[in-house]
Parts: structure tokens; C-alpha cells; sequence
């Protein structure tokens, strides 16, 4: 079975800091997909960034990045210079390719809040 | 459409009524997914669809629930005889293909259902 586990339910951070999200995952796949969302109180679900596992490079879009250690099965998110916009839930997810089945595991859920 | 487009964005039933939440996938997108999302937790898979075929029904909580697909358009959720149980927001997802691999999902914005 693959699980994702968030172990933070919430964080915070004051505006302009940096803070790091935690996820952790399970799986015996040698090839998959994680990703990370946010869901603003708007409820809709915004891809943040995501990393193919058989890249060594942590991703980064600008002010997002990643630390990918496959052998700890980890995957956290950073986020830098956090503004007030970054308030929102942030959900880890992992996909393994298939031909017949692609539903996508997510975590619990990080509340972050950034403060002004 | 432009993006994924979810009806109603807002449900309250009485108990034992029947319901119908639907999904408009964007546009040209072949593979559709509707998780449940209970107040405070991750998203739970229900149903994938690729085309108008459904590989995988695994997620359905129960047999109150069923799902269509026309084509590769519309789908939709359906719960016959709510119970207080299944209250969440509903929330749809497409992707370009059976593989999406690389930009994972397009939510909508969900349906919050309540159950009273």
C-alpha cells in the first residue's frame, strides 16, 4: 500500500521567512511522482510544484523548492520570503504511472498561516 | 472550458434525499477523478474515469454512490439516501490523457454538501 503522511496539521510563520513543510511517503515503486498543493479557502486545488523521482535535482518554481531524498522517502517544501498569500492548506501527493490506474494519494494536510 | 467547473458549489439536503454534483472536465482532457474531502482532512480517492469508462471504481465508499461519464465530458456524482456521514466537499479533477505524468491534475473548486 502507498500512504502519505504529513506530520505537521499546522504551521506558521511570520511574513517574509522562510518555513518547511514535512511529508513523508511509502512506497516499493521505483518510479513515481510527487507533488505539492495548495487549497486556499477558495477550495480549489493548486498545483505548487512537483518532482519526477528518477530526478536527482530538487525542483524549485521561484519562491518554492523542494528537498527530494528517495532513499528517506521524503519530500519537504520550502517556502521563502512567505507572504500573506501563501495562507492556505498545502497537501503532499504521490502518483505511481499506470496503465489502468492513476489516482493520486494525499497527505492529511498542512494549515499554514503566514503572519503580518 | 478554461478550467475545471464543478455544480453546485453549495448543497444542503435533508437526510435519506438523493443528490447529483457534476463535473465539467477542461476541455479535450480524457481522464476525470472525484475525490471527498471530510472537513479537516485529505482528499479520499472515489472513482477514476478514463474516457467514458470507469477502471476504477475502488474508492466508492458505499453502493449509495455511483458515477457516470458521458463520453469525455460531463460526469456525474451521484448519492442516493445521504446520510448525515457524507457531508464533505467533492471535489473533481481531470487530466490530458491517462498519464499526467507531468503537471498532475486541474481541480475545480468543489461541491460542499451537507447532510442535515
Amino acid at each position: 500500500a502507498q500512504t502519505v503522511t504529513q506530520s505537521q496539521p499546522e504551521m506558521s510563520v511570520q511574513e517574509a521567512e522562510t518555513v518547511t513543510l514535512s511529508c513523508t511517503y511509502d512506497t516499493s515503486e521505483n518510479n513515481y511522482y510527487l507533488f505539492w498543493y495548495k487549497q486556499p479557502p477558495s477550495r480549489q486545488m493548486i498545483l505548487v510544484i512537483r518532482q519526477e523521482a528518477y530526478k536527482q535535482q530538487n525542483a524549485t518554481e521561484n519562491r518554492f523548492s523542494v528537498n527530494f531524498q528517495k532513499a528517506a522517502k521524503s519530500f519537504s517544501l520550502k517556502i521563502s520570503d512567505s507572504q500573506l498569500g501563501d495562507t492556505a492548506m498545502y497537501f503532499c501527493a504521490f502518483m505511481v504511472p499506470s496503465g489502468t490506474n492513476n489516482d493520486m494519494r494525499f497527505g492529511a494536510g498542512t494549515r499554514l498561516t503566514v503572519k503580518p | 472550458g478554461a478550467g475545471v467547473s464543478q455544480s453546485p458549489s453549495n448543497k444542503v439536503t435533508e437526510k435519506g434525499k438523493d443528490v447529483e454534483l457534476r463535473c465539467d472536465p477542461i476541455s479535450g482532457h480524457t481522464a476525470l477523478y472525484w475525490y471527498r474531502q471530510r472537513l479537516g482532512q485529505g482528499l479520499e480517492f472515489l472513482i477514476y474515469f478514463q474516457g467514458n469508462s470507469a477502471p476504477d471504481k475502488s474508492g466508492l465508499p458505499s453502493d449509495r454512490f455511483s458515477a457516470e461519464r458521458t463520453g469525455e465530458s460531463v460526469s456525474t456524482l451521484t448519492i442516493q439516501r445521504t446520510q448525515q456521514e457524507d457531508s464533505a466537499v467533492y471535489l473533481c479533477a481531470s487530466s490530458l490523457g491517462s498519464r499526467p505524468f507531468g503537471n498532475g491534475y486541474t481541480f475545480g473548486s468543489g461541491t460542499r454538501l451537507t447532510v442535515v
